[in-house]
């Protein structure tokens, strides 16, 4: 089992729809980061949480070290936010571990 | 600012060959960290480096080697290529335990290189 897990793997939705992006670790963490992958690799972090949420223009990132969970939400989605969207925990070592990604596609 | 820049950005190499990626750290940033992503796969850690030493390893064979120089820039080395090296190789950097820092959002990642090998 991945110790950081992510879902759905892909999801499409229509612009103008509210988008949820769950991800579930299993290790004691640091800090969660929130990233977005555009098609040629490039990486964009988003979010770094270690508690609570935030927010940053139509994102919205929380997290519940409690239950081992963080959710990453756009509101008023749009084709531009098509893209991979990973959460990756911070081990207590620094270390930076991946979930597998979220392939989002938002039509017009 | 730049941010991190990596170079080469696309190369093929065949099986059996060596590569030398590079990769410049952000501005003010002085931990680098190497990262294997397989096509439609998470990257994977591969090692991270500071003060020109090599702190922490994944699950990575000794083929994979590297080297940060006193300006923080860093080379991933990959010897003895094989098919499944295939990948694109992020660097990320990062201030020393920066990324610790409560409410910062400090870790910048390159675009990456993308390697083939036939």
């Amino acid at each position: 089992k991945n110790e950081v897990e992510q879902s759905p793997q892909n999801l499409t939705a229509q612009e103008g729809e509210f988008i949820t992006i769950n991800c579930s670790y299993s290790v004691g963490i640091s800090a969660l980061h929130w990233l977005q992958q555009h098609p040629g690799g490039g990486i964009v972090s988003l979010f770094m949480l270690s508690s609570g949420k935030k927010k940053h223009g139509r994102l919205i990132a929380t997290i519940n070290i409690q239950e081992k969970h963080s959710s990453l939400h756009i509101t008023a989605s749009h084709p531009r936010d098509s893209a991979v969207y990973i959460c990756a925990v911070q081990a207590n070592t620094d270390k930076l571990i991946f979930g597998t990604g979220t392939r989002l596609q938002v039509f017009p | 600012d730049a941010g991190v820049t990596q170079s080469p950005t696309h190369l093929i190499k065949t099986r059996g060959q060596q590569v030398t990626l590079r990769c410049s750290p952000k501005s003010g940033h002085d931990t680098v960290s190497w990262y294997q992503q397989a096509l439609g796969q998470g990257p994977q850690f591969i090692f991270q480096y500071y003060e020109e030493e090599e702190r922490q390893r994944g699950n990575f064979p000794d083929r994979f080697s590297g080297h940060q120089f006193p300006n923080y820039s860093s080379e991933l080395n990959v010897n003895a290529l094989l098919l499944g090296d295939s990948a694109l190789y992020l660097c990320a950097s990062s201030p020393v335990f920066g990324t610790r820092i409560s409410g910062a959002n400090v870790l910048t990642f390159g675009a990456g290189s993308r390697l083939t090998v036939l």
